[in-house]
């Protein structure tokens, strides 16, 4: 079965700390994996694309590491800003499949405190 | 406009009630898709148009849920008969073919 987990549910750091915000999955063949960034209200905001081939994005203060083998993304915060306090949703796409048939992690909640 | 706007923001119903949800992608986007998103969940997929092709409603819960879309422009989503566990976040999002979906702000749907 097609599944993308996220761990921590949820986490608090204070300003200017990083963090890092796991993605394990067990889609399968896979094609991509996409960041997403869904501030409260608002719709998700995509952060990164990654292929099979590529193994690390970044996007500004956001990175992200993909390791094919064992079926593990995570996104790194650097210094974060208030501003970062969202939810970060993991989305895999199946290779095979038409690539609109994403498949969506819980996210993980994120809150940065000054 | 620059992005994916939905109308309404917000819609609260009592049970039984029929509901529409709007949607306008961005000018030029050939694919448009709904989500629903429950509290504290991640989003499902609902339905997808893609230009001229049949949509695909694979993830549509049940009958009581249907899409439109006119061309490449506006798509609505209705909900009839609704019930309490359809309460969520509706989202629209769309893309030039299969490329990076732009998602609008949702409508928040409260079923009484």
């Amino acid at each position: 079965k097609n599944q993308v987990e996220q761990s921590p549910q949820s986490l608090i750091i204070l300003e200017g700390k990083n963090c890092t915000l796991q993605c394990n999955y067990t889609v399968s063949p896979f094609s991509n994996l996409r960041w997403y960034k869904q501030d409260t209200g608002r719709g998700p905001v995509s952060l990164t694309i990654m292929t099979f081939s590529e193994n690390t994005k970044s996007n500004g203060r956001y990175t992200a590491t993909l390791d094919a083998d064992t079926k593990q993304s995570s996104l790194h915060i650097t210094a974060s800003q208030l501003s970062d306090s969202a939810s970060y949703i993991c989305v895999v796409s199946a290779y095979g499949d038409s690539s609109y048939k994403l498949i969506f992690g819980s996210g993980t909640r994120l809150l940065v405190r000054p | 406009g620059a992005g994916v706007s939905q109308s309404p923001s917000n819609k609260v119903t009592e049970k039984g009630k029929d509901v529409e949800l709007r949607c306008d992608p961005i000018s030029g986007h050939t694919a448009l898709y709904w989500y629903r998103q429950r509290l504290g969940q991640g989003l499902e997929f609902l339905i997808y148009f893609q230009g001229n092709s049949a949509p695909d409603k694979s993830g549509l819960p049940s009958d009581r849920f249907s899409a439109e879309r006119t061309g490449e422009s506006v798509s609505t989503l209705t909900i009839q008969r609704t019930q309490q566990e359809d309460s969520a976040v509706y989202l629209c999002a769309s893309s030039f073919g299969t490329s990076v979906q732009y998602f609008g702000p949702g409508t928040r749907l409260t079923v009484t």
